[in-house]
């Protein structure tokens, strides 16, 4: 249980342009997901804190306007990086809080690598 | 001061040792630990979550939390060469029961 998927593993683009990533909790419904972002031989950082049907809740320092979070659904929450620059250029993470048996365990997607050229 | 800090490593030891992994946080109020495992490249995998005093057990893995002294520990028994990888230590803070805060992981290597 407690399966959490990515899509796309893997996205090379152009700069300025804007990219999509998925975040799907596949076997439970999610009432938290996560998104992060980890720099080579970094930890992760978190970026923002997504509730379902509500806006995403933003760490310092990240633009919102820049990534949008949209949490559609208690299973699917997606990350859209815009006018991507090769500095966005990282691996992002997904993760979702099961809320159950025990709260604020959080599972982790297979992670986008984002590679903007 | 950091918020939760890790020796960044390498650990090395020999397989079929026992592997000690440890970890300081600030935040005295912390109520909820957590070890995840990291391969290169790949996410985090969570092993194991603590959230009283004294040790858990789970197959090869004790998580030990020592609130007193701000402390928690993983201890891997039997270490194989499969469980090469950076462990990262998480707390969530006490005045926020959603986010993570993580160090920045023990590299431990296991040689056979």
């Amino acid at each position: 249980g407690a399966v959490v998927s990515q899509h796309p593993s893997w996205v090379i683009c152009k700069s300025g342009t804007s990219v999509k990533i998925e975040c799907r909790s596949l076997d439970f419904q999610a009432t938290t997901m996560f998104w992060y972002r980890q720099f080579p031989k970094q930890s992760l950082m978190l970026m923002a804190t997504s509730n379902e049907g509500s806006k995403a809740t933003y760490e310092q320092g990240v633009e919102k306007d820049k990534f949008l979070i949209n949490h559609a659904s208690l299973t699917l929450s997606t990350l859209t990086v815009t006018s991507a620059h090769p500095e966005d250029s990282s691996f992002y993470i997904c993760s979702a809080e099961t809320g159950l048996p025990i709260s604020y365990e959080q599972y982790f997607g297979p992670g986008t690598r984002l590679t903007v050229t | 001061q950091k918020e939760v800090e890790q020796n960044s490593g390498p650990l090395s030891v020999p397989e079929g040792a026992i592997a000690s992994l440890n970890c300081t946080y600030s935040d005295r109020g912390s109520q909820s630990f957590f070890w995840y495992r990291q391969y290169s490249g790949k996410s985090p995998e969570l092993i194991m979550f603590i959230y009283s005093n004294g040790d858990k057990e789970d197959g090869r893995f004790t998580a030990q939390l020592n609130k007193a002294s701000q402390y928690v520990s993983l201890l891997i028994r039997d270490s194989q060469p499969s469980d090469s990888a950076t462990y990262l230590c998480a707390v969530i803070r006490s005045y926020n029961t959603d986010k993570l805060i993580f160090g920045t992981g023990t590299r431990l290597q296991v040689f056979p």
